[in-house]
């Protein structure tokens, strides 16, 4: 079946460093994506990983272990604007998206 | 990225009444469009994929005959929600992507439904 597991809620302080996790259990892997989702607006993205290691793209960084059906997604220089639900997608087959229940994370001064 | 426009934002309606939602790519040729419905607090729930052209794929326990999808273009798919009730109530939002499955998905800006 399919699976996707991400923690509900993290918090963490202004100019910080945070890591949110997701694990997955799917059938034809084809990728995997992050998300960022601010209240009430449509999810933008992020990041995509199909092959292991590690991408980063500024803050940014996504890592996929697809042995381990693993993937991180890394924050640096936390800012108060980076709150927000960061949701984690995997893709099987050709069309299917499947999404995580989202972190969200609150960003303190 | 690419822009992907939804109309309307928000609605407000009757139960009984029929909804109808535009999403649109507006500078790309959108192969494959997604619409999925999300609950607050919760992640989107994929409800819909569909290729220009033929019949949307629903995923399950959608009902297909309530949430009626036309993609008569390659910038246009629209969501018809028949006879909506209070339950129907959600934010909705669609998806655009180009042709290869490893491309991103650009999101419209959803649409707010709410059904008295």
């Amino acid at each position: 079946g399919q699976n996707i597991d991400q923690p509900t809620e993290m918090t963490a302080t202004e100019g910080a460093i945070v890591q949110i996790n997701c694990t997955y259990q799917t059938s034809g892997f084809n990728g995997l994506f992050w998300y960022q989702q601010h209240a009430g607006e449509a999810p933008t993205f992020l990041s995509y990983n199909v092959l292991d290691g590690l991408e980063e793209k500024g803050r940014f960084s996504s890592f996929l272990s697809r042995s381990k059906g693993y993937s991180y997604l890394l924050l640096k220089e936390l800012q108060m604007k980076d709150s927000a639900s960061y949701l984690c997608a995997v893709i099987e087959g050709t069309y299917k998206y499947i999404f995580g229940t989202g972190t969200r994370l609150k960003v303190l001064a | 990225g690419a822009v992907v426009s939804q109309h309307p934002s928000r609605v407000i309606c009757k139960s009984g009444t029929s909804v109808k939602i535009e999403c649109r790519s507006l500078d790309f040729q959108a192969t494959t469009m997604f619409w999925y419905r999300q609950f607050p607090k919760q992640s989107l729930m994929l409800m819909a994929t569909s290729n220009e052209g033929s019949k949307a794929t629903y995923e399950q326990g959608v009902e297909k005959d309530k949430f009626l999808i036309n993609h008569a273009s390659l910038t246009l798919s629209t969501l018809t929600v028949t006879s909506a009730h209070p339950e129907d109530s959600s934010f909705y939002i669609c998806s655009a992507r180009g042709e290869s499955a490893q491309e991103t998905q650009y999101f419209g800006p959803g649409t707010r439904l709410l059904v008295l």
